[in-house]
């Protein structure tokens, strides 16, 4: 079956650095990779999404890449803020189906 | 409009008792999913419903575990012979189609 690795697992960085972090993944056939961002205490709400026909995709502050050939797919933060600390998840759907497999998250610390 | 909804917020239960975790999903949302969160880990999923039919019930961590959904919205996981382990926060989502999952505010269950 599919696996997802997510690297960090935790990630401090200074206000207004960038933030990246990276999955990687094992079926082939995955063509929908979202990222989901989960506040303490809090339910994962979706911040970026991308599909298998599109390299890249940026909204606003947020960006993601994806690498078919190599199987990985990156979020990236620019200018990070106080408030984009929370746990990151990706995440990686065949939408041949629904089964929805997510990384082990990462954990970010934006320091004032 | 309305998001998804679930109940109880919080159970708490014998070690061997069975219990029951309901999901209201967005109206119209055609997919239902099922996922387990213990603390601080990322999210396990369970079993995802299109419609009122479960295609892929492999994420079900053991036969102690089903789920059912009723015409196309309500759904049910039900653990029976409740273990320890069990305790987590189960967390129910719906999309329509593939696309962004919402999820609900979860359940929280305690197995004493």
């Amino acid at each position: 079956g599919e696996n997802v690795e997510q690297h960090p697992s935790t990630l401090s960085v200074q206000e207004g650095d960038s933030a990246v972090i990276k999955c990687t993944y094992s079926d082939s056939a995955s063509n929908y990779f979202p990222w989901y961002k989960q506040e303490l205490g809090k339910r994962p709400q979706l911040i970026i999404d991308i599909r298998s026909n599109v390299g890249e995709k940026k909204d606003q502050r947020i960006a993601v890449t994806l690498n078919k050939t190599a199987k990985h797919f990156s979020l990236h933060i620019t200018e990070t803020q106080p408030e984009d600390s929370a746990v990151y998840f990706c995440a990686v759907l065949n939408t041949g189906g629904f089964k929805t497999i997510f990384g082990a998250g990462t954990r970010l610390f934006v320091k004032a | 409009g309305a998001g998804v909804s679930q109940s109880p917020s919080n159970k708490v239960t014998e070690k061997g008792k069975d219990v029951e975790l309901r999901c209201d999903p967005i109206s119209g949302h055609t997919a239902l999913y099922w996922y387990r969160q213990s603390l601080g880990q990322g999210l396990e999923f369970l079993i995802y419903f299109q419609g009122n039919s479960a295609p892929d019930k492999s994420g079900l961590p053991s036969d102690r575990f089903s789920a059912e959904r009723t015409g196309g919205s309500v759904s049910t996981l039900t653990i029976q012979r409740t273990q320890q382990e069990d305790s987590a926060v189960y967390l129910c989502a719906s999309s329509f189609l593939q696309f962004e999952q919402y999820f609900g505010p979860g359940t929280r269950l305690t197995v004493t």
